[in-house]
C-alpha cells in the first residue's frame, strides 16, 4: 500500500513560488502520482499527474527523481486564491487512491 | 464545474437509520468511486464501480454499500448508521482506473447523524 507523507502546512507569500514535496517510498512501477487541491466544502479538484521526470501545465509543475520515491509540486506566483490543501497521492496497485492529511498552504497578502 | 453533480446537498439522520446518497458522474465516465471525508481529515476511500461491477474496495463495513447504473451514476447506501458516519461524501467519476487518470469529484454530501 503506497502512502505519501506531506508537511501538514506551508506559508506563503503573494507572488512567491511554493514547493511542496510528497514521499512515497513504496511507490509501485505502474502507479502515477496525483495531486489535488481541495477548497472547504468542495470536492478536490485535479491538479496535475506524472510518471517521472518533469510535468507541467498551466498552473503547475511537478518534478519527479528517477527513483520516483518523492515529487514535488511547484506553484508559480502563488496568489490569495490558492490558499487550500493540497494532497499528493500515489495508485496503490489496485483501483483507488490512498489520500493522506495533504499540505494546508496559506498565502499572505 | 466538474460535470459530477451529487445529491442531497445536505443530510440530517438519526443515528440506526439507513441513508442513499446519488452521484451522477460526469458524461462518458465508465467509473465512479466514493469517498468518506471527516472534518480536518483527508478523503477516504470507500469503494468504486466499473461499468456496474464493484471492482474494489476500502477499509469499510458491509453495512456500507453501493450500486452503479447502466448509466453509470451511483448510489451510496449506508445502513445501521453512527455517529461516526458525520463526514462529507465525495463522489469522483473517471476514465478507466481512477490512479492513473484524472478523476473529477462531486460537491460532496454533507451527512450529520444525531
Amino acid at each position: 500500500l503506497a502512502k505519501t507523507t506531506q508537511p501538514i502546512s506551508m506559508d506563503s507569500y503573494e507572488g512567491q513560488e511554493v514547493n511542496i514535496t510528497c514521499s512515497h517510498n513504496n511507490i509501485a512501477t505502474n502507479d502515477y502520482i496525483t495531486w489535488y487541491q481541495q477548497f472547504p466544502s468542495q470536492g478536490p479538484r485535479f491538479i496535475i499527474q506524472g510518471y517521472k521526470t518533469k510535468v507541467t501545465n498551466e498552473v503547475a509543475s511537478l518534478f519527479i527523481p528517477a527513483d520516483r520515491k518523492s515529487s514535488t509540486l511547484s506553484l508559480p506566483r502563488v496568489s490569495l486564491s490558492d490558499t487550500a490543501v493540497y494532497y499528493c497521492l500515489v495508485g496503490d496497485g489496485g483501483q483507488n487512491f490512498v489520500f493522506g492529511p495533504g499540505t494546508r498552504l496559506s498565502v499572505l497578502p | 464545474e466538474t460535470g459530477v453533480t451529487q445529491s442531497p446537498t445536505h443530510l440530517i439522520k438519526t443515528r440506526g437509520q439507513q441513508v442513499t446518497l446519488r452521484c451522477s458522474s460526469q458524461s462518458g465516465h465508465n467509473t465512479v468511486s466514493w469517498y468518506q471525508q471527516a472534518l480536518g481529515q483527508g478523503p477516504q476511500f470507500i469503494f468504486q464501480y466499473y461499468r456496474e461491477e464493484e471492482n474494489g474496495r476500502g477499509n469499510f463495513p458491509p453495512r456500507f454499500s453501493g450500486l452503479q447504473f447502466p448509466n453509470y451514476s451511483s448510489e451510496l447506501n449506508v445502513n445501521a448508521l453512527e455517529l461516526d458516519d458525520s463526514a462529507l461524501y465525495l463522489c469522483a467519476s473517471s476514465l478507466g482506473q481512477v490512479s492513473n487518470t484524472e478523476a473529477f469529484f462531486g460537491q460532496g454530501t454533507r451527512l450529520t447523524v444525531v
